[in-house]
């Protein structure tokens, strides 16, 4: 049974960097890992995608090891603004394998 | 712009009757999906369709109907079977089946 996991919720102080880390068993070899995030009465957004080893962008850096069960989101000083609902997700056949989300609570 | 554009942001449903939520996207993908989120949780699949005139049932579809007339369209019906339809809800649609793009979402009341 394909499954993904997060940690529920997260504190964090403006200017720290936040791990947010996301296990996925089952995943397969052409998938890929995306994170979104997710502000109160709106959609997903996009944050980062990668395959396999190290991907970053203006925003975010996602870690992904070799054996791929497992992604990393890295989220370089954050501030208050960071603060929402961060979700892992890959590929399933035709459809799209969510996390539970991590609550990120960005503190002043 | 491109994008997916959901309506109403806002919608309540009386006890016994249908509701339709709209869905729309101008960014030429072929697979559309329907999501419900309860507060504070994360999202669960509704119906999904991968190509016009075709879709498939997700992990929660009962109460709920779809159609796909169009390549552009997704809408979703919320029947008086669905007995707890207060939610909120997220159409989505992807090409490459790695990316997922998301509406803004419906918020969907019953008084």
């Amino acid at each position: 049974l394909a499954k993904t996991t997060q940690p529920i919720s997260m504190d964090s102080y403006e200017g720290q960097e936040v791990n947010i880390t996301c296990s996925h068993n089952n995943i397969a070899t052409n998938d890929y890992i995306t994170w979104y995030q997710q502000f109160p009465s709106q959609g997903p957004r996009f944050i980062i995608q990668g395959y396999k080893t190290k991907v970053t962008n203006e925003v975010a850096s996602l870690f992904i090891p070799a054996d791929r069960k497992s992604s990393t989101l890295s989220l370089p000083r954050v501030s208050l603004s960071d603060t929402a609902v961060y979700y892992c997700l890959y590929t399933r056949g035709q459809n799209f394998v969510f996390g539970p989300g991590t609550r990120l609570s960005v503190l002043p | 712009d491109g994008g997916i554009t959901q309506s109403p942001k806002y919608l309540f449903r009386k006890e016994g009757q249908n509701v339709t939520l709209s869905c729309e996207q101008n960014l030429n993908h072929d697979a559309m999906y329907w999501y419900r989120q309860d507060p504070g949780q994360g999202l669960r699949l509704i119906y999904y369709s991968q190509i016009v005139n075709d879709f498939q049932k997700g992990d929660i579809a009962e109460g709920y109907s779809v159609s796909r007339e169009k390549k552009e369209s997704f809408p979703l019906t919320v029947t008086s079977a669905q007995k707890n339809p207060t939610a909120f809800y997220l159409c989505a649609s992807t090409s490459s089946g790695n990316t997922i793009y998301f509406g803004e979402g419906s918020w969907l009341t019953v008084v």
